[in-house]
Parts: C-alpha cells; sequence; structure tokens
C-alpha cells in the first residue's frame, strides 16, 4: 500500500496568514486529492490535484483560497490562504494506488 | 446533490458480540465503496472496500453490497474494545468521477464495552 506523509502534522496559524501543506507519496500515483475535516464533520473533498496542469475543484472550494501544486507524480502541496477560524481544521491528502489511501493530516489552528 | 447517510450511533455493543453499521447512497450510479475507521485524533483507516452485490469478508470484517437497495454495510464479528471509533462510509461519485473523489457518510461513532 501506499505510504503518504503529510508536513506540517500540526500547527496553530495566526489570522490571516496562509500555511503551505506538503504530501508526499513513497510511489508514483496516478491520482491525487485534497480533502478537509472540520472538527466533529466528516470528509469534505476540496480538489482533485492533477498532475502538471490547474487542480479541479468541488463546488464551494475555489483556487484562490486553496491554491494547489502537483509538480510531479508523488508530490503535491495545499495552500490554505488569507485564514481565519473557521480555517482550523484537519486536511488530509489522498492518493489512488489500487485503492485509496489517506496521509496522516494536518491539524490546523487558526488564532 | 448526491448524498451519503449514516446513523450517527453512539452503537453500543459488548465485546465479542457483532456489530452492524449500516450506510446508504443516493447516485445510483456509483461503483465504488469504501469503509473507513477513524480513531480520535487519527486519520481514516481503510478497512474494507466493494465493488460488487453481495458479501466480501476480511477477518473479522464483512462489507455487504446492494445496488438495488442503494445500501451497504459493514459487520464487525467477535468486537474488541479497540474496534471502538468512528466508522466513515465512503462512495465513488459514479460515472465520470474519478476513482478518488470520494463522498463520506458523517460516520457512525461505534463503542465496544469490556
Amino acid at each position: 500500500s501506499a505510504v503518504i506523509s503529510q508536513k506540517p502534522s500540526r500547527d496553530i496559524c495566526q489570522r490571516g496568514t496562509s500555511l503551505t501543506i506538503q504530501c508526499q507519496v513513497d510511489s508514483q500515483v496516478t491520482m491525487m486529492f485534497w480533502y478537509r475535516q472540520q472538527p466533529g464533520q466528516s470528509l469534505t473533498l476540496i480538489a482533485t490535484a492533477n498532475q502538471g496542469s490547474e487542480a479541479t475543484y468541488e463546488s464551494g472550494f475555489v483556487i484562490d483560497k486553496f491554491p494547489i501544486s502537483r509538480p510531479n507524480l508523488t508530490f503535491s502541496t495545499l495552500t490554505v490562504s488569507n485564514m481565519s477560524p473557521e480555517d482550523s481544521s484537519i486536511y488530509l491528502c489522498s492518493a489512488v494506488e489500487n485503492t485509496i489511501y489517506f496521509g496522516e493530516g494536518s491539524w490546523l489552528t487558526v488564532v | 446533490q448526491k448524498e451519503v447517510e449514516q446513523n450517527s450511533g453512539p452503537l453500543s455493543v459488548p465485546e465479542g458480540a457483532i456489530a452492524s453499521l449500516n450506510c446508504t447512497y443516493s447516485d445510483r450510479v456509483s461503483q465504488s465503496f469504501f469503509w473507513y475507521r477513524q480513531y480520535s485524533g487519527k486519520s481514516p483507516e481503510l478497512i474494507m472496500s466493494i465493488y460488487s452485490n453481495g458479501d466480501k469478508e476480511d477477518g473479522r470484517f464483512t462489507a455487504q453490497l446492494n445496488k438495488a437497495s442503494q445500501y451497504v454495510s459493514l459487520l464487525i464479528r467477535d468486537s474488541q474494545p479497540s474496534d471502538s471509533a468512528t466508522y466513515l462510509c465512503a462512495v465513488n461519485q459514479g460515472y465520470g468521477g474519478s476513482q478518488g473523489n470520494l463522498i463520506f457518510g458523517k460516520g457512525t461513532k461505534l463503542s465496544v464495552k469490556p
């Protein structure tokens, strides 16, 4: 199974700042995704990270707020821009290799 | 709007009993179904995937799929206190949705009492 590493694992961020989360997969994968899990809620897909092209965003999520990069088949980044307390969530990277795996998540708290 | 529904629980079962977790989905063309376990403070961990009608067994876990009824379930036999977690049902977003593009239910919290 694919091993997915995320950095940072946790962070406390100031309101109005931006933070970039990195996701590294130990093998080349075709599909990578970014999910958000708000406190007490289930997972919601933010976007599909497309290699070599712009990410595909789900309804309610926009590139200006959540810019995503996917420079190769093993790596992606998600930036949470101009953060507010409502952005306090777990951000999860996932990858498809036969089935769908998740990274350990990045716990962000915005103060 | 595509939806995945789960009973939020908590579902409480005694140790050694069978825990039954249920999930319904709205998108009739969905083809792939997943059960994830999430411990508090941890990320989701894949337990089972199922793609065809019927039962699929893996150790103490059995996933059941009925596409006609748009229903998928997870049975946990010989439940252990270590099974206490939130169980998330996830459904692939049908035709045109790439694998990995999942809709999640809100999860069922399971508590196994010693």
